[in-house]
């Protein structure tokens, strides 16, 4: 499986936008890239993916880099609910491969 | 939609026994992966089951050993319980029909601890 390389902590002003980066320089061709989140006491959370274009949700934006060997998660307007570990998964297209690698994470810690 | 749910929550083991532990996957998904997570080795994958099948394994001794429903349901097993299967063990069900274009959901977990 491809590797993903994420700083291991950051912080946050509340009310503030958030970039988190994530390296994956040995991605495929096929690998999407999504992110997870897991709050304090829950499973992980999915947050977004994509493959080579940025994306869009409620939740999040996905900046993917032009190679792809980089991706930023960007969370508009941090809360204190969006204190959490944040994960960058890279997961090939091929249909029956539903694993998912997680690595240690980002553990992103929001400042009132 | 209700979510992914997972019985028990919370499990005390002696080591040498054995645990059954359930995960219901939202209705309508037919994939159920199981995650074993600690606080030394993070979060790892143990198995994946699609329509009753086995379909992808992590690398987990034998002990580790799962199974589908015809509804879906999926339950793991851990035999000869060791001090080291403490962890939370996660299950997360998908809809997949195209790959990694899917998106896991996941339950609560199982806290499982042995001593």
């Amino acid at each position: 499986d491809a590797k993903t390389t994420q700083p291991n902590s950051m912080e946050s002003n509340e009310e503030e936008p958030v970039h988190l980066p994530c390296n994956h320089s040995t991605i495929s061709g096929t690998d999407y890239i999504h992110w997870y989140r897991q709050l304090p006491s829950q499973g992980p959370e999915y947050v977004i993916h994509g493959l080579t274009s940025n994306v869009n949700n409620r939740m999040a934006s996905l900046a993917i880099a032009e190679d792809r060997k980089s991706s930023t998660l960007i969370l508009h307007r941090a809360t204190l609910r969006d204190a959490a570990v944040y994960y960058c998964i890279l997961a090939g297209s091929n249909f029956g491969n539903e694993k998912l690698t997680f690595g240690t994470g980002t553990r992103l810690t929001i400042i009132p | 939609k209700a979510g992914v749910t997972q019985t028990p929550r919370y499990l005390i083991k002696t080591r040498g026994q054995q645990v059954t532990l359930s995960c219901s996957p939202i209705s309508g998904h037919r994939s159920v992966s199981w995650y074993q997570q600690t606080p030394g080795q993070g979060l790892q994958f143990l198995f994946e089951y699609f329509s009753e099948t086995q379909r992808n394994k992590g690398n987990f001794p034998g002990r580790f050993s799962g199974r589908q429903f015809s509804n879906s349901r999926s339950e793991m097993n851990v035999s000869t319980l060791e001090l080291g299967d403490s962890a939370l063990y996660l299950c997360a069900s998908s809809s997949p029909g195209q790959g990694a274009t899917y998106e896991q959901y996941f339950g609560p977990g199982t806290r499982l601890t042995v001593t």
